[in-house]
Order: C-alpha cells, then structure tokens, then sequence
C-alpha cells in the first residue's frame, strides 16, 4: 500500500460525457501528478500540481484539467469523453516539487471505460 | 525530452542475478536516472534512482557508468515477485517523467 488513494477504482460511461477522477496523496506529500496508461500509448505524464499550483504540463489534452485543493487532493476532469480516452489513470504523490532527486508513489489507478 | 532504451524483454531464472539494461546516450548534467517497475495490475512501484553514483538500497542496485550514458539495474536474487516491467526513466528540465517502454522480465522458476 503506497499511501496514494484513487477513487472510483472504475468508471464506465458513455462518449461526450464528462467524468472526475479524485486523488488523495501521502499524508506530507506536495506534489501530485497525473498519468495516463492505455494499450497503445504507454505509460504518458499528464500534469503535475504543487502545493496548490501546477509545476508541470505533459501530454494532456485541452479536454483534460486538473486541480489540487487546499488539503492538496486533486481531481482531474476529463470532458467530451471519446473512445480513445479509456485507460487507466494514475496518480502518484511525493514530497518535493521536482521529479528529479524525488521518489513518487503511485496510486491503485482509476479503470476509465468509455462505451 | 530526454529518452531511454532498453530491450523488450529478458528472462531469468529464479535466486540468480539479473541485470537490467539501460541505454541514455542524450542524459544531461542535471537528469536523474530512476528505475520504477509496476507489476501486473498494478501501479507503478519505486525501485532505485541516482545521479552520478552507483546507489544501493533495499531492493537493487543501480550502476551507472562514468559518462551517464547508460545505466544497468541489478536485482542481486530475481524471486518469482520480481517480475513485472521495469521502467528506466530520465528527468528533464520540465519535471517530467517519461517513462518508455520498459522492460519486461520473465523469472523461470
């Protein structure tokens, strides 16, 4: 258990409609960021937050946002859902601001299946 | 963006070592090299990472070579938990992971 938790653990839904996936990170965590994994894409770096502010865009579509809370949970919103969005979504949390000297902890993930 | 290479896939028996290549040839000065490996249905799982150092902890080691260019992971005792797909990642300037295809290891009872 890496202290990361994601809900839903699955969601189906249907194209064009608009679904929001939560993250809780480690308890001192300030960081969070978004991945998506899917069949032909890989593992792919969507966003990062950082004690409230974004620190970090990768390959996250204009459909796509994110925020971090105050209590530093973050939601990521995915919107005009189409086929191609079903993946697993996972979030991961560390303590620092940058990636490079920081271990990040994964989450459980979030099953999206677009129907 | 900085980019990895590494083979598809390697098998290893089990209770010997395993050394997992990793090939980085356009690393700059200030990427770290971390290695995650996520297991089936699961997320990814932190291994090891460094910078200019061979590291040790735990679960593996990390030896890195004198130009940074490449990199091998070693699992000094492959158990049947060990296999999965693991991941070489380099940072770069804009915080990012990228993690690649991995590698998938297969361990033969």
């Amino acid at each position: 258990d890496s202290g990361v938790t994601q809900t839903p653990k699955h969601l189906i839904t249907a194209t064009g409609q608009r679904v929001t996936l939560r993250c809780s990170p480690r308890s001192g965590d300030l960081s969070v960021y978004w991945y998506q994994q899917s069949l032909d894409q890989g593992l792919q770096f969507l966003i990062q937050y950082y004690n409230g502010e974004e620190r970090a865009k990768g390959n996250i579509l204009e459909r796509f946002s994110a925020q971090q809370f105050p209590d530093l949970h973050s939601e990521l919103n995915l919107s005009s859902l189409e086929l191609g969005d079903s993946a697993l979504y996972f979030c991961a949390s560390s303590v620092q601001g940058r990636a490079g000297g920081a271990e990040q902890f994964f989450g459980p993930g979030t099953r999206l299946t677009v129907l | 963006d900085a980019k990895t290479t590494q083979p598809n896939s390697m098998e290893s028996n089990e209770e010997e070592p395993v050394h997992l290549p990793c090939n980085h040839s356009t690393i700059s000065g200030t990427d770290y090299i971390h290695w995650y490996r996520q297991l089936p249905s699961q997320g990814p799982e932190y291994v090891i990472h460094g910078l200019t150092s061979n590291v040790n902890n735990r679960m593996a080691s990390l030896a890195i070579a004198e130009d940074r260019k490449s990199s091998t992971l070693i699992l000094h005792r492959a158990t049947l938990r060990d296999a999965a797909v693991y991941y070489c990642i380099l940072t770069n300037t804009g915080n990012q992971f990228y993690f690649g295809t991995g590698t998938s290891l297969t361990v033969i009872p």
